[in-house]
């Protein structure tokens, strides 16, 4: 069974177009994350949430909403992409979000934008 | 600013010798530390978490330790293997919780 799961994929679109990446976790973590992986496969942080709401929010375009239908899922929606929006993104998850949880990730997005 | 640094981005090894890696930061008092590993295409995978008061953490082949004065964690794969190729990742939580990873150094191992 796969611990975190993300679709799609891949993913290439064109700019200006609003497209949507889904996350589930079946661990029964409560904390879910956001996270972006450019070409220098530098992983930062986007967003977190813990019991759907939004603890963590990193400087990050309005463009880029999440959102928490429920603690097991956690999804992301990007309008009006840019070329600059390419990148791989990586869903994950933690138990309670405390300060020695290690995280458990998806296996990632590759977002093209073109 | 907070900073994690990986000295370097590429070490190639040959089979059977000791990979030792390097993450060093500034600006964080963390209370414990964590490696993780990263295949191509895939997913960090977390490997080791080391507390504060803990100067040294193994599993199976690897030894991880962890410096609060220096400020560094040292990261070793002792009789490395092929398998071991990979790009490994050391990461640090601020006190808001924000877990931030380092750039990371890929490791190959030649047989």
């Amino acid at each position: 069974d796969t611990a975190v799961s993300q679709t799609p994929k891949y993913l290439v679109t064109q700019m200006g177009n609003d497209k949507s990446i889904k996350c589930e976790q079946n661990l029964g973590h409560d904390t879910m994350y956001w996270y972006k992986q450019d070409s220098k496969k530098f992983l930062k942080i986007m967003f977190s949430y813990n019991n759907k709401e939004l603890i963590i929010n990193e400087t990050v375009p309005n463009r880029f909403s999440p959102k928490s239908p429920d603690k097991a899922h956690l999804n992301l929606h990007i309008n009006s992409l840019e070329l600059g929006d390419s990148a791989v993104y990586f869903c994950a998850s933690s138990q309670q979000g405390g300060i020695n949880s290690p995280l458990h990730f998806g296996n990632g997005t590759r977002l093209t934008v073109t | 600013s907070q900073k994690i640094e990986q000295n370097s981005e590429a070490l190639n090894i040959q089979e059977g010798k000791t990979a030792t890696l390097t993450c060093n930061y500034t600006n964080y008092s963390p209370a414990y530390l964590q490696w993780y590993r990263q295949d191509p295409g895939r997913g960090p995978v977390f490997l080791l978490l080391i507390r504060e008061n803990e100067k040294e953490k193994r599993k199976e082949r690897l030894k991880v330790t962890f410096d609060t004065t220096l400020k560094q964690s040292l990261f070793h794969i002792t009789a490395s293997q092929p398998a071991d190729s990979a790009t490994y990742l050391c990461a640090l939580r601020s006190n808001d919780y924000k877990l931030s990873f380092g750039a990371g150094t890929t490791v190959t191992v030649r047989a």
